[in-house]
């Protein structure tokens, strides 16, 4: 596709409710990375995967999240019991970045998820 | 840990003005720094910036880095409304095998008529 896709855009959960958030990169590009923007705040990076291998992780806030790129395409980051701290914009980019370049990131519309 | 931080946070500015925003920075393994505008949706690219001292411009949107005292710039002039949004600065660096984004808060922007 022309750039980076993410479904749903709108999520409302129930608190302890699992959710799944799902991005499609730009075709062909390597890396994919996930981040969690709060109401006034910057993204800041949750987790990042190289094709199929999710190489860091350290951004990801508890072991209730979790993200999976299991065919190095298509990306999906799962929060499980959801608290309404979880209650952000989630943000999915993606960049050609062959490895040791320096290539621009390019960002999904962002999946809005509000926890009650 | 790496850290950006943008100055001011918020700015309201009349149509035709001048703005300037800051974006310090301390991080390891620096590989570029980035600015991107972000209305309601995705922040889009406006600028990479790799080397000191360049700057690099487009319309009235101009950027320019100095890694010796680990700041940048984005300047805009003759401000128009459409140029309200949130002006988001990020270092890219390397990490566990890969490049790695660290956003400041970012700038609000305001451009009244």
């Amino acid at each position: 596709g022309a750039g980076v896709s993410q479904s749903p855009r709108y999520k409302v959960a129930k608190r302890g409710q699992d959710v799944a958030l799902r991005c499609d990169p730009i075709s062909g590009h390597v890396s994919l990375f996930w981040y969690q923007q709060a109401l006034g705040q910057g993204p800041e990076f949750l987790t990042y995967f190289q094709n199929e291998a999710q190489l860091d992780k350290s951004g990801l806030p508890s072991d209730r999240f979790f993200a999976e790129r299991p065919e190095g395409s298509v990306s999906t980051l799962k929060i499980q019991r959801t608290q309404q701290e979880d209650s952000a914009v989630y943000l999915c980019a993606s960049s050609v970045d062959r490895v040791g370049s320096a290539e621009t990131q390019y960002f999904g519309p962002g999946t809005r998820l509000l926890v009650l | 840990e790496d850290k950006v931080v943008q100055s001011p946070l918020s700015l309201v500015v009349h149509e035709g003005d001048t703005v300037t925003l800051n974006c310090s920075y301390e991080v390891t393994n620096f590989r570029s720094l980035l600015w991107y505008k972000q209305e309601k949706k995705a922040p889009t690219f406006l600028f990479m910036l790799t080397s000191s001292g360049i700057e690099k411009k487009s319309g009235r949107l101009s950027s320019i880095l100095d890694k010796k005292e680990l700041f940048s710039i984005l300047n805009i002039t003759a401000t128009q409304t459409g140029d309200s949004a949130i002006y988001l600065c990020a270092v890219l660096s390397w990490s566990g095998g890969g490049n790695k984004l660290t956003f400041g808060t970012g700038t609000q922007l305001k451009v009244e008529l």
